[in-house]
């Protein structure tokens, strides 16, 4: 358990209201990651961020920004939510596992659907 | 082209059966290597790390093959809490990136 959690776990809005989701980690490590995850694309990375207030784009930022005031939080904004955007939204730490390799450790997930 | 490369199956196969799922990369420079494992509506989560050497962990076994750039995993005697998604991860030199596979879908069959 790597004690990352992320509010809210279930949100329903409708198209062009701004949405932000909450990932909180209470073991001070310094990346922090935003994937979304869809059927037939697998996880795609959003943003990630290497400390407080450096942040970078992945692969499908559009549409999406991104704030680390505090080492433990990690927001993710949906400027003006469109339906393509209804996905589960994951968030992630990178940490020293077993064996001393840096690998990855997921929240629970925010499953959002944009009417 | 993408990082990763998986089979999307699914694979459905019976209890005791013995499966394999492979996964291209296409940076040959890449240097960590991970199998997840992932429940329906759940997070993905660590299931084992991939060593040159190849690497067991009891029923799992995990291999590397950086000449034709795949990883596999061997699942022997399939039980029926092996059903999930199995998704491969690569992660190039940097250390802090890391790009997924889309994911193997496994069935385990009574």
């Amino acid at each position: 358990d790597a004690g990352i959690t992320q509010s809210p776990r279930h949100k329903v809005t409708e198209t062009g209201t701004p949405v932000t989701l909450r990932c909180h980690q209470t073991e001070n490590h310094r990346y922090m990651y935003w994937y979304r995850q869809d059927p037939g694309h697998g996880l795609r990375l959003i943003h990630y961020s290497y400390g407080v207030k450096d942040t970078d784009k992945g692969e499908v930022s559009d549409g999406y920004s991104v704030s680390r005031s505090k080492t433990e939080d990690f927001l993710l904004t949906l400027e003006s939510a469109t339906s393509s955007q209804t996905s589960v939204y994951f968030c992630a730490i990178s940490a020293q596992g077993a064996g001393g390799l840096r690998t990855q450790y997921f929240g629970p997930g925010t499953r959002l659907t944009v009417l | 082209r993408k990082e990763v490369e998986q089979d999307p199956g699914p694979f459905n196969v019976p209890e005791g059966a013995t499966v394999a799922f492979n996964c291209t990369y296409s940076n040959s420079a890449s240097q960590s290597f991970f199998w997840y494992r992932q429940d329906c509506r759940k997070e993905p989560k660590l299931l084992m790390s991939v060593y040159s050497s190849g690497n067991e962990d009891g029923r799992f076994t995990a291999q590397l093959n950086r000449a034709s750039q795949y990883i596999s995993l061997l699942i022997r005697d399939s039980k029926l809490s092996d059903s999930a998604t199995y998704l491969c991860v690569v992660t190039p030199n940097t250390g802090n990136q890391f790009y997924f596979g889309t994911g193997t879908s496994l069935t385990v069959i009574p």
